[in-house]
């Protein structure tokens, strides 16, 4: 079975300028996040969708970050314009319904630089 | 979110158990002890979770204190390929889906 698939890996740009990330989640999971990790520190949630629905983006800097996810399926970030400080690593991951406790499979991540 | 309270480093040998501990006087009734754990360029996986009882899986064993203020997770023999930065998060159950992430345990395995 497919994990969870992003791109691309890497992405190096200049500042004020826009990128994009693509995940595809693991089939049959409806519940995705969006997952930002800087240098040594762990992952921190920046939104999270239920089907289409971001039922949780209270993370998420609204004034250059936006999500979609269209047809309740893959999803992509955006971030315009890109600052200094967006430098990370953007993980994906899914699971099969909000609230379950069993796990989260997460995606290998897409490491911006932003220079 | 409750917090836990890890070491920020820790060193095994290939093929011996490993015991990594953690912190979380402030638990809640209903705050489920989660392990997951990150390889390097990768995502984080998950590795096991418990409430009360100790819980063994193919990846490793979970023993809970009895007060459930501290937790520790044992990998029986660690290999190379276990050498990853380890989290230890509460996660609340059934209202909670949001896994709050501290800066982990990095483990080192030596050959």
């Amino acid at each position: 079975e497919a994990g969870v698939v992003q791109s691309p890996r890497y992405k190096i740009i200049e500042k004020k300028q826009p990128v994009a990330f693509w995940c595809n989640p693991i089939s049959g999971h409806n519940t995705l996040y969006w997952y930002r990790q800087n240098l040594g520190q762990g992952p921190e949630l920046l939104i999270r969708y239920e089907n289409e629905e971001a039922v949780d983006d209270s993370q998420l800097p609204k004034d250059r970050f936006s999500a979609e996810r269209l047809k309740g399926v893959d999803s992509t970030l955006k971030i315009q314009p890109a600052e200094l400080g967006d430098s990370a690593v953007y993980l994906c991951a899914s699971s099969l319904e909000a609230g379950d406790i069993n796990e989260q499979f997460f995606g290998p991540g897409t490491r911006l630089t932003v220079l | 979110d409750a917090k836990t309270t890890q070491p920020n480093s820790m060193e095994s040998n290939e093929e011996e158990p490993v015991h990594l501990p953690c912190n979380h006087s402030t638990i809640s009734g209903t705050d489920y002890t989660h392990w997951y754990r990150q390889l390097p360029s990768q995502g984080p996986e998950y590795v096991i979770h418990g409430l009360t009882s100790n819980v063994n899986n193919r990846m490793a064993s979970l023993a809970i204190a009895e007060d459930r203020k501290s937790s520790t997770l044992i990998l029986h023999r660690a290999t190379l390929r276990d050498a990853a930065v380890y989290y230890c998060i509460l996660r609340d159950d059934g209202s909670n889906y949001k896994l709050t992430f501290g800066k982990g345990t990095l483990l080192t395995v030596n050959p």
